[in-house]
């Protein structure tokens, strides 16, 4: 399987404790974006990365969100002293800038429960 | 990018054409319409995009009013497998993020 994958799928931590995603795009995109999604709402952007630079950040990256793409291949998003509003699915795209497209491929998602 | 209003559900007999209608009255020039679907469990794909001009591949088609205020995503053959989440998006190149509305769930009824 050649598409975006995510890890974990799921993860149910407890209030106050760091948790840590990881994205792996489709080889050789150099854009990947992170996205969150709560229940019944679309995708809220969160951040994206060209190669390793981070070049933009929602509003929604609080302070206690960090994310990595040390050598533009695989990214992180860390989430510090997790909070019951952090409960959402966060999902990974990567796109490819040389696509005339510029269709983003998206992974199946992490699910995180803040209990 | 500009909003998109979407109605938020619709349901559609199985082999029949499945046609969504989104509303983008503040689309500037620049502004392409780009659709995606979310099943159940999954993360969004891309289904179609297009600036002006009626678009088709093997997923789907893509109906742009003459004025660009407006669009109709048409599956021309819907099956079970079509049941999701549709978005429509106005996005522009320039601007990196995709800007998801609460789309269409679209039920194919058997």
């Amino acid at each position: 399987d050649t598409g975006v994958s995510q890890d974990p799928r799921h993860k149910i931590t407890k209030r106050g404790q760091n948790v840590t995603f990881r994205c792996d795009p489709i080889s050789e995109h150099n854009r990947l974006y992170w996205y969150r999604q709560t229940l019944g709402q679309g995708p809220e952007f969160l951040t994206y990365f060209q190669n390793e630079a981070q070049l933009e950040k929602s509003r929604l990256l609080s302070d206690r969100f960090s994310a990595e793409r040390p050598k533009g291949s695989f990214s992180t998003l860390e989430i510090q002293r997790t909070e019951q509003g952090d409960s959402a699915m966060y999902l990974c795209a990567s796109s490819d800038t040389r696509d005339r497209v510029i269709e983003q491929y998206f992974g199946p998602g992490t699910r995180l429960t803040v209990t | 990018d500009a909003k998109t209003t979407q109605p938020p559900s619709m349901d559609c007999a199985e082999g029949r054409a499945a046609n969504l209608p989104c509303n983008h009255s503040t689309i500037s020039g620049n502004e392409y319409v780009y659709w995606y679907r979310q099943i159940h469990s999954q993360g969004p794909q891309y289904i179609i995009h297009g600036l002006k001009n009626n678009e088709t591949n093997e997923m789907a088609s893509l109906i742009i009013t003459e004025d660009r205020k407006s669009s109709t995503l048409i599956l021309p053959h819907a099956t079970l497998r079509d049941t999701a989440v549709y978005y429509c998006i106005v996005h522009n190149f320039g601007n990196e993020k995709l800007t998801f509305g609460t789309g269409t769930r679209l039920t194919i009824i058997p």
